[in-house]
């Protein structure tokens, strides 16, 4: 299986701030990465498909990017509301998988 | 709109099986792949298994002997069901929709949190 580690675990940053969240893949996986976030006691939400491509309504504040083994997804500027776990996920091969997450906190 | 509503038991006793139904509106399961993914308490998503539009399914093989997924199109279900259930299958349990043509889930139902205990 194809697997998905993302880095940091977790991050604290300040409202403003840039955040970069990282996701690598044990093998290439193209372009077929989707991140997704997850608000506490929610369901996860899609942010960005095929690596670079934000999903709709989604604020152009979150960007993706990266192809192969390596992929960022990085909020240009962190609000409040971003308070959540970040996930990458490949669709490339069966079974699809996910890392393990990012937690993002907000001093 | 899109909506997914999952139902369902919260307590399964160990070695029993786990079923779980996903009724969906505003999208038509004969246009539409809906997929299972769980999360364990404290750990990353977990990709079970879909079933595409026409009916037909793929797993992933860490549970392929004991899962299974089907849909009644004409109500909009789809089925979900795990045999042999233990300790380590205590989880949320999510259906998701397929986002056509970039393999990724743009809607997820409410979730299902399953504990396996007796």
């Amino acid at each position: 299986n194809i697997v998905m580690t993302q880095s940091p675990k977790s991050m604290s940053m300040s409202v403003g701030e840039r955040v970069t969240l990282s996701c690598k893949a044990s093998e290439n996986v193209g372009t077929y990465v989707s991140w997704y976030q997850q608000k506490p006691e929610q369901s996860p939400k899609l942010l960005i498909y095929g690596a670079s491509n934000r999903y709709t309504g989604v604020p152009d504040r979150f960007t993706g990017s990266g192809s192969a083994t390596d992929f960022t997804l990085t909020i240009s500027s962190v609000q409040a509301e971003d308070l959540a776990d970040y996930h990458c996920g490949q669709s490339y091969s069966y079974p699809w998988t996910f890392g393990g997450g990012t937690k993002l906190e907000i001093k | 709109q899109v909506q997914l509503k999952q139902s369902g038991p919260g307590l399964v006793q160990p070695s029993q099986s786990l079923s779980i139904t996903c009724t969906v509106s505003g999208f038509s399961l004969t246009s539409y792949g809906v997929h299972w993914v769980r999360q364990s308490p404290g750990k990353g998503l977990e990709w079970l298994g879909v079933i595409w539009r026409g009916g037909s399914t793929d797993y992933n093989a860490a549970f392929m002997s004991r899962l299974s997924i089907t849909k009644d199109n004409s109500k909009s279900q789809v089925f979900f069901k795990m045999n042999s259930l233990q300790a380590d299958d205590t989880a949320i349990y999510y259906c998701a929709k397929n986002f056509d043509g970039y393999y990724a889930m743009d809607y997820w139902g409410q979730g299902t949190s399953v504990t396996v205990s007796s």
